[in-house]
Parts: structure tokens; C-alpha cells; sequence
């Protein structure tokens, strides 16, 4: 089992939809939750971080997080064709001693004009 | 202010040749990790720097990887004798500080092809 799951999909959605992107991860005492966006043959670039179980709300990108069922979300509202791009979810475990992010494979999003 | 930069973007390289990549992390950075990502896989965590010191290397494949940071700036990251499962994205990132709230600033990598 890996240790953070995506759907590599692609996930197509219209424009102005909401677009859904899950991830789910397998080691109970992870800590901080990250969600990454990449377009083709750039920077994975931060769009969320999330620390405490519930959402958390940042323009059109809300990120929703569950610990007792370890699991991750990201809605992307009116989406865009400009969010066309793979979104990464990360994830740091409570170690003192390593500060490492565990990354899923990514989901690749399409927003259909 | 600059991002972080890393060179060069591509290089194809023959088995059994060495390859040196390199990373400036921005600037006032304390952190400086390196990733990697082979084909078909995730992002891969290889090591993190604390200024100059290797603070973590439990991803680093094996010993013909070889990372430093010579005063705790830049960071080159050496693969001798390359082999062909070393291709892939190499990806560098910094941060300043750490705890819960850490957050990563990732180059644009280094794609590296082993032939």
C-alpha cells in the first residue's frame, strides 16, 4: 500500500464547475497536509496547507481534512482552464527527526473551456 | 526576489559518466531539500540540509549519490558512476524555519538522462 493515494485520473471537469481532488494517506500520525500544483515541466508550486481536522478556505481552493478517516481534499470552485494542471498532495509525519514530504503520484486535473 | 534555481535543466549522459547538478535555494534559506522523481513514480524525498550540515540522507538510493552544501548556500547534488535507473526530474526546495507550518519552495528541477 503506498503511503499517500491519488487517483492519477484524468479528472475532466467544465469550466466553471467545482473540481474534487482526493488523497488519502496511511500513517496515522501525520501531521501536515500539503497540496501542490504542477504545471507540465515547472515547479511544484504550494496552493494549501492544512493542519487540524475541518476546511480551510483560501480564495477559490478549499482544502478539507478528516484524520480519523485520513483523508485529504482539495475543491477548486469556478474552475479555470488556467487550473488545468496536476495536483500533488503531500504529506510530513510527526518525527522530530525528519521533516521529509511524503508525495502521492498526483491526479491531473482538465478544465474543458 | 529570485526563486529557487537549479542547473542545469536537462542533461543526458552516458552509463557509467558523472553528472553534478546544482541548486541555489533563495535567499535567508536554512533548509534546502533535494527530491527526485523517476518515471511513472511520485516525488521522492533524498536529503535535507540545515545550513551546511545534513540534518537527514535516508533517501539518498546509495553511495554513488553524493550531496553537499559548502557554506550552507548553494547545493550540488553528484551521481558517479550514473546508471540507468538514475533518470528522472531531480528536484531541489527550500524553507526557512520549520515546524507544522513549513513550507516548501521548489525549483523547476533538473531532468537527468542516463543512457
Amino acid at each position: 500500500q503506498k503511503e499517500v493515494e491519488q487517483n492519477s485520473g484524468p479528472l475532466s471537469v467544465p469550466e466553471g464547475a467545482i473540481a474534487s481532488l482526493n488523497c488519502t494517506y496511511s500513517d496515522r500520525v501525520s501531521q501536515s497536509f500539503f497540496w501542490y500544483r504542477q504545471y507540465s515541466g515547472k515547479s511544484p508550486e504550494l496552493i494549501m496547507s492544512i493542519y487540524s481536522n475541518g476546511d480551510k478556505e483560501d480564495g477559490r481552493f478549499t482544502a478539507q481534512l478528516n484524520k480519523a478517516s485520513q483523508y485529504v481534499s482539495l475543491l477548486i470552485r469556478d474552475s479555470q482552464p488556467s487550473d488545468s494542471a496536476t495536483y500533488l498532495c503531500a504529506v510530513k509525519v510527526r518525527d522530530t527527526g525528519r521533516r521529509a514530504l511524503t508525495f502521492g503520484s498526483g491526479t491531473r486535473l482538465q478544465v474543458q473551456p | 526576489e529570485a526563486g529557487v534555481t537549479q542547473f542545469p535543466s536537462h542533461s543526458v549522459i552516458e552509463k557509467g559518466q558523472t553528472v553534478t547538478l546544482r541548486c541555489d535555494p533563495i535567499s535567508g534559506h536554512d533548509n534546502l531539500y533535494w527530491y527526485r522523481r523517476v518515471m511513472g513514480k511520485e516525488i521522492k524525498f533524498l536529503l535535507h540540509f540545515v545550513k551546511e550540515s545534513k540534518q537527514d540522507e535516508s533517501g539518498m538510493p546509495n553511495n554513488r549519490f553524493l550531496a553537499e552544501r559548502t557554506g550552507g548556500t548553494y547545493s550540488t547534488l553528484k551521481v558517479q558512476p550514473a546508471e540507468l535507473e538514475d533518470s528522472g526530474v531531480y528536484f531541489c526546495a527550500s524553507s526557512q524555519g520549520g515546524g507544522v507550518g513549513e513550507k516548501l519552495f521548489f525549483g523547476s528541477g533538473t531532468q537527468l538522462s542516463v543512457l
